[in-house]
This record gives C-alpha cells, structure tokens and sequence, in this order.
C-alpha cells in the first residue's frame, strides 16, 4: 500500500538534538514536506526539500533525503520545550498528478525540560 | 482573521444525523481539501478541488460528500453520521504551479454518539 511511514513518539530533553525519521513510498516523488503541529491547531509547514537536493537547512532544522533508501529525516538543534508538537511528514504522489500530499502518522515529540 | 476558516470547530451529534462542516477561504487559492485526522494514522484525504467545477475523491471518500459552492468555500457533509467517522477534520488550501504548500484550518472536531 502507499504507507508514508513515522513513528509515533520521541522524547528528548531541553538543549538536546531531536531527529525525527520518515520513510516514503514513491522514489519519484516531486516534494517532501515537515508539517508541524501544535495542541489544539492545523498543520504548519516547517520546512520543505525538493528531491534533487540531499541536505536543506533553516536555522535550527536540517532535512537529509537519502533518494535510495527513500528516507526522510528532521534534524531540531537545541531542542526547546516551544518545539514540543506533532511532526508530519509528507509526500506529494506523482501518481495524483501532483494534486494533493499523502502524510505519515505524526511523530510526537516530547521535550523534557 | 484565519486566512482558512472552519465552522463548526466542535460538533457532537448522534448516529444517523446530517452533518454539515463548512470552510471558508481568504487566500484566493483555486485547491482546497477535505483531511480527516485520527490518532496514530495520520491525516488521509477526503475529497479535493481544483475550482467549483473540478471535485475529486481523495483516499476514504465513503460516506462523505462535497460540495465546493464558490472559489472561497468548499463545505463537508456526512449525510449520515456513524461512530467511526468520529475525528478531526481539517480544511486546507493551495496555491496554484508552486512547490505544494498547504494552508490548513484550526479543525472541525466532531463526536458522532
């Protein structure tokens, strides 16, 4: 089936690195996407890489794409109690003809202070 | 002002009953969609458009229909509610020939008894 796929839960503490861990379907896939998602809220994008690039970075975030493995990750520098939310990542399917995103389950994050 | 706008943002009704979810939309963007959000399985898609002409099924269309009355609104309706379609419903929107970005509503939460 087409599975993008996240676990569920990570806890890191205050100051520490988070990496959050996606694996996506479809090789071909044009963009992939880290929503974020704060309690009581819709989805924000954090951050996206188109896949021909294998690194992207934005301040604390760093997104790696390894095309062979079809893996995607979220890397959170300095992680603070602020970064505590759900993390989505997300995949636009060439064979929707680009029209809409097929998330993964969410990963929680948990930031310990 | 939210740029996308959901009505009702709460909503608990009984087996059988019509429900209707409403979103409106200040961004002028020609795509919206209907997510529907469970725990652990992520956000998966209902229905989308690409103008008022243009309705498409996303993944679990069944039980649903839509209806996309002007360029600004796209509206939900479950003609008849069941306990499984208990969740978070979420409206988003798109822009045109860009990299894919999503702007999401705050969510319809709705509890079917």
């Amino acid at each position: 089936g087409e599975d993008v796929e996240q676990s569920l839960f990570l806890s890191v503490r205050e100051g520490d690195s988070s990496v959050i861990n996606c694996t996506y379907t479809d090789s071909s896939s044009t963009y992939l996407y880290w929503y974020k998602q704060e309690p009581g809220a819709g989805l924000q994008l954090l951050t996206y890489i188109f896949s021909n690039m294998d690194m992207k970075q934005d301040q604390r975030l760093t997104v790696l794409l390894n095309k062979k493995d079809k893996h995607l990750s979220l890397r959170i520098a300095d992680t603070q109690t602020g970064d505590s939310a759900i993390y989505f990542c997300a995949e636009m399917l060439p064979s929707t003809g680009r029209r809409a995103l097929t998330f993964g389950s969410g990963t929680r994050l948990q930031v310990q202070p | 002002d939210a740029d996308v706008t959901q009505t009702p943002r709460n909503r608990i009704t009984k087996t059988g009953k019509r429900i209707m979810l409403e979103c409106s939309q200040t961004k002028g963007h020609d795509r919206m969609y209907w997510y529907r959000q469970d725990p652990g399985l992520g956000l998966r898609l209902i229905y989308y458009s690409f103008d008022v002409k243009d309705i498409n099924k996303g993944e679990i269309s069944d039980g649903y229909s839509v209806s996309r009355q002007a360029q600004a609104k796209f509206s939900l309706s479950l003609e008849s509610a069941i306990p499984n379609q208990t969740a978070l419903y979420f409206c988003a929107t798109r822009s045109q020939g860009d990299t894919g970005e999503l702007f999401f509503g705050e969510g319809s939460r709705l509890t079917v008894l």
